[in-house]
Protein backbone atom coordinates (compact mmCIF):
# COMPACT_ATOMS: atom_id res chain seq x y z
CA UNK A 1 0.00 0.00 0.00
CA UNK A 2 0.91 3.26 -0.48
CA UNK A 3 2.05 5.56 2.39
CA UNK A 4 2.34 9.43 2.50
CA UNK A 5 3.43 10.08 6.24
CA UNK A 6 3.26 13.95 7.28
CA UNK A 7 5.52 14.45 10.33
CA UNK A 8 3.45 15.76 12.80
CA UNK A 9 -0.30 15.21 13.39
CA UNK A 10 -0.37 18.41 15.72
CA UNK A 11 1.62 22.00 16.01
CA UNK A 12 1.04 24.36 17.68
CA UNK A 13 3.41 28.04 16.64
CA UNK A 14 3.35 31.24 17.70
CA UNK A 15 3.08 34.38 15.12
CA UNK A 16 6.30 34.98 13.34
CA UNK A 17 8.09 31.95 13.75
CA UNK A 18 9.36 30.00 10.65
CA UNK A 19 7.69 26.45 10.16
CA UNK A 20 8.29 23.76 8.37
CA UNK A 21 6.10 20.84 7.42
CA UNK A 22 7.54 17.53 6.58
CA UNK A 23 5.96 15.06 4.06
CA UNK A 24 7.44 11.39 3.06
CA UNK A 25 6.25 8.78 0.72
CA UNK A 26 7.00 5.57 -0.26
CA UNK A 27 6.17 4.71 -4.05
CA UNK A 28 8.70 6.16 -6.27
CA UNK A 29 5.08 8.56 -6.83
CA UNK A 30 6.68 11.77 -9.25
CA UNK A 31 4.01 14.05 -7.86
CA UNK A 32 3.33 15.44 -4.55
CA UNK A 33 1.21 18.18 -3.46
CA UNK A 34 0.23 20.55 -0.52
CA UNK A 35 -3.12 21.59 0.50
CA UNK A 36 -4.69 23.26 3.16
CA UNK A 37 -8.32 22.06 4.23
CA UNK A 38 -10.98 24.63 6.10
CA UNK A 39 -14.47 24.47 6.82
CA UNK A 40 -16.82 25.37 3.74
CA UNK A 41 -13.62 25.97 1.22
CA UNK A 42 -12.69 22.43 1.15
CA UNK A 43 -8.88 21.60 -0.14
CA UNK A 44 -6.92 24.01 -1.81
CA UNK A 45 -3.76 23.58 -3.22
CA UNK A 46 -0.88 25.51 -1.78
CA UNK A 47 2.14 24.03 -4.14
CA UNK A 48 2.55 20.86 -6.44
CA UNK A 49 6.01 19.39 -7.66
CA UNK A 50 6.44 17.05 -10.22
CA UNK A 51 10.03 16.23 -10.11
CA UNK A 52 12.97 16.85 -8.00
CA UNK A 53 13.64 20.36 -7.41
CA UNK A 54 10.85 21.47 -9.69
CA UNK A 55 7.66 23.10 -7.80
CA UNK A 56 4.80 25.34 -9.26
CA UNK A 57 2.43 27.51 -7.19
CA UNK A 58 -1.06 26.37 -6.87
CA UNK A 59 -4.11 28.56 -5.49
CA UNK A 60 -2.77 29.99 -2.69
CA UNK A 61 0.83 30.21 -2.72
CA UNK A 62 1.00 33.29 -0.58
CA UNK A 63 3.34 32.98 2.55
CA UNK A 64 4.49 29.35 1.80
CA UNK A 65 7.22 28.03 -0.11
CA UNK A 66 8.44 24.46 -0.59
CA UNK A 67 11.33 22.30 -0.87
CA UNK A 68 11.70 18.82 -3.12
CA UNK A 69 15.03 18.31 -2.99
CA UNK A 70 14.62 14.21 -2.79
CA UNK A 71 11.70 12.41 -4.47
CA UNK A 72 10.18 11.20 -1.86
CA UNK A 73 10.08 14.26 0.13
CA UNK A 74 8.43 17.47 -0.16
CA UNK A 75 8.52 20.05 2.33
CA UNK A 76 6.07 23.39 3.00
CA UNK A 77 7.81 25.83 4.58
CA UNK A 78 5.99 29.26 6.36
CA UNK A 79 8.27 31.86 6.54
CA UNK A 80 6.19 33.95 8.93
CA UNK A 81 3.61 32.18 10.57
CA UNK A 82 0.57 34.07 10.71
CA UNK A 83 -2.80 33.68 12.61
CA UNK A 84 -4.78 32.94 9.32
CA UNK A 85 -2.63 30.54 8.41
CA UNK A 86 -4.39 27.97 10.99
CA UNK A 87 -5.61 25.25 9.26
CA UNK A 88 -4.87 21.42 8.25
CA UNK A 89 -2.47 20.34 5.91
CA UNK A 90 -2.33 17.75 3.72
CA UNK A 91 0.25 16.33 1.95
CA UNK A 92 -0.70 14.24 -1.07
CA UNK A 93 1.19 12.08 -3.50
CA UNK A 94 0.32 10.76 -7.25
CA UNK A 95 2.35 8.87 -10.45
CA UNK A 96 3.04 11.49 -13.30
CA UNK A 97 -0.70 12.69 -15.03
CA UNK A 98 0.84 11.49 -18.31
CA UNK A 99 0.05 7.82 -16.91
CA UNK A 100 -3.50 6.69 -16.26
CA UNK A 101 -3.77 6.15 -13.02
CA UNK A 102 -3.09 9.35 -11.59
CA UNK A 103 -5.13 9.32 -8.16
CA UNK A 104 -4.09 11.30 -4.86
CA UNK A 105 -3.19 9.33 -2.14
CA UNK A 106 -3.27 11.23 1.43
CA UNK A 107 -1.50 11.64 4.59
CA UNK A 108 -2.69 12.14 8.04
CA UNK A 109 -2.85 15.77 7.52
CA UNK A 110 -0.86 18.08 10.00
CA UNK A 111 -3.39 20.67 12.53
CA UNK A 112 -1.37 23.75 12.73
CA UNK A 113 -2.23 26.05 15.32
CA UNK A 114 -0.61 29.78 15.01
CA UNK A 115 -1.14 31.70 18.15
CA UNK B 1 -10.76 29.75 -14.28
CA UNK B 2 -11.01 26.06 -13.93
CA UNK B 3 -12.94 24.80 -10.91
CA UNK B 4 -15.04 21.86 -9.61
CA UNK B 5 -18.44 22.57 -8.32
CA UNK B 6 -20.68 20.29 -5.30
CA UNK B 7 -23.90 21.12 -5.42
CA UNK B 8 -24.41 20.39 -1.80
CA UNK B 9 -22.87 21.56 1.31
CA UNK B 10 -24.61 19.57 4.05
CA UNK B 11 -27.21 16.53 3.65
CA UNK B 12 -28.81 15.07 5.90
CA UNK B 13 -30.63 11.61 5.42
CA UNK B 14 -32.32 9.23 6.92
CA UNK B 15 -30.68 5.15 7.11
CA UNK B 16 -31.97 3.24 3.38
CA UNK B 17 -32.46 6.16 2.02
CA UNK B 18 -30.99 6.63 -1.53
CA UNK B 19 -28.54 9.63 -1.66
CA UNK B 20 -27.10 11.48 -5.03
CA UNK B 21 -24.59 14.05 -4.71
CA UNK B 22 -24.08 16.80 -7.62
CA UNK B 23 -20.08 16.89 -8.89
CA UNK B 24 -19.72 19.81 -11.87
CA UNK B 25 -16.27 20.84 -13.41
CA UNK B 26 -15.59 23.23 -16.20
CA UNK B 27 -12.78 21.95 -17.63
CA UNK B 28 -13.13 21.54 -21.67
CA UNK B 29 -11.19 18.25 -22.70
CA UNK B 30 -9.99 14.63 -21.10
CA UNK B 31 -10.52 14.82 -17.66
CA UNK B 32 -9.76 12.37 -14.97
CA UNK B 33 -12.38 12.33 -12.42
CA UNK B 34 -12.59 11.58 -8.87
CA UNK B 35 -14.09 10.94 -5.10
CA UNK B 36 -12.53 11.00 -1.89
CA UNK B 37 -13.93 10.45 1.29
CA UNK B 38 -13.37 11.91 4.66
CA UNK B 39 -14.62 9.96 7.34
CA UNK B 40 -14.55 11.32 10.95
CA UNK B 41 -10.77 11.52 12.03
CA UNK B 42 -9.48 9.53 9.21
CA UNK B 43 -7.71 10.76 6.05
CA UNK B 44 -8.77 11.65 2.57
CA UNK B 45 -8.94 7.99 0.99
CA UNK B 46 -10.26 7.30 -2.85
CA UNK B 47 -13.89 5.69 -3.40
CA UNK B 48 -14.05 5.62 -6.76
CA UNK B 49 -12.25 7.05 -9.78
CA UNK B 50 -13.01 7.63 -13.40
CA UNK B 51 -10.62 7.47 -16.71
CA UNK B 52 -11.89 6.16 -19.44
CA UNK B 53 -14.20 3.81 -21.10
CA UNK B 54 -17.66 2.92 -19.39
CA UNK B 55 -18.89 6.15 -17.69
CA UNK B 56 -20.75 4.40 -14.93
CA UNK B 57 -18.50 3.64 -12.01
CA UNK B 58 -18.48 1.33 -9.52
CA UNK B 59 -16.57 1.81 -6.31
CA UNK B 60 -16.06 0.89 -2.92
CA UNK B 61 -18.91 0.47 -0.30
CA UNK B 62 -21.77 0.44 -2.82
CA UNK B 63 -20.85 3.63 -4.27
CA UNK B 64 -20.82 4.58 -7.85
CA UNK B 65 -20.71 7.56 -10.66
CA UNK B 66 -21.92 8.57 -13.55
CA UNK B 67 -19.96 10.35 -15.73
CA UNK B 68 -22.02 12.65 -18.18
CA UNK B 69 -19.36 14.51 -20.39
CA UNK B 70 -22.03 16.70 -21.88
CA UNK B 71 -22.88 17.98 -18.92
CA UNK B 72 -19.77 18.13 -17.09
CA UNK B 73 -20.81 16.12 -14.20
CA UNK B 74 -19.97 13.45 -12.18
CA UNK B 75 -22.58 12.93 -9.65
CA UNK B 76 -22.18 10.43 -6.56
CA UNK B 77 -24.83 7.64 -6.30
CA UNK B 78 -25.93 4.84 -3.19
CA UNK B 79 -29.08 3.58 -3.09
CA UNK B 80 -29.63 2.77 0.28
CA UNK B 81 -27.42 4.41 2.73
CA UNK B 82 -26.26 3.32 5.76
CA UNK B 83 -25.37 5.10 9.36
CA UNK B 84 -21.45 4.80 9.11
CA UNK B 85 -21.46 6.61 5.49
CA UNK B 86 -21.59 9.51 7.49
CA UNK B 87 -18.15 11.80 6.55
CA UNK B 88 -17.37 14.33 3.98
CA UNK B 89 -16.88 13.85 0.33
CA UNK B 90 -15.04 15.09 -2.24
CA UNK B 91 -15.10 15.84 -6.04
CA UNK B 92 -11.74 16.45 -7.33
CA UNK B 93 -10.89 16.65 -11.72
CA UNK B 94 -7.21 16.72 -13.51
CA UNK B 95 -6.50 16.96 -16.33
CA UNK B 96 -3.24 14.79 -18.06
CA UNK B 97 -0.25 16.90 -16.94
CA UNK B 98 -2.23 18.99 -14.75
CA UNK B 99 -2.83 19.23 -10.89
CA UNK B 100 -5.72 17.95 -9.03
CA UNK B 101 -8.59 20.44 -8.08
CA UNK B 102 -10.97 19.35 -5.50
CA UNK B 103 -14.34 20.54 -4.90
CA UNK B 104 -15.59 22.64 -1.23
CA UNK B 105 -16.56 19.30 -0.45
CA UNK B 106 -20.53 17.45 0.82
CA UNK B 107 -20.88 16.85 4.60
CA UNK B 108 -23.13 13.58 4.99
CA UNK B 109 -25.32 13.15 7.76
CA UNK B 110 -27.46 9.86 8.13
CA UNK B 111 -29.60 9.28 10.86
CA UNK B 112 -29.80 6.04 12.56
Amino acid sequence: DVKVTQSSRYLVKRTGEKVFLECVQDMDHENMFWYRQDPGLGLRLIYFSYDVKMKEKGDIPEGYSVSREKKERFSLILESASTNQTSMYLCASSLSPRQENTEAFFGQGTRLTVV
Amino acid sequence: AQSVSQHNHHVILSEAASLELGCNYSYGGTVNLFWYVQYPGQHLQLLLKYFSGDPLVKGIKGFEAEFIKSKFSFNLRKPSVQWSDTAEYFCAVNKKDDKIIFGKGTRLHILP
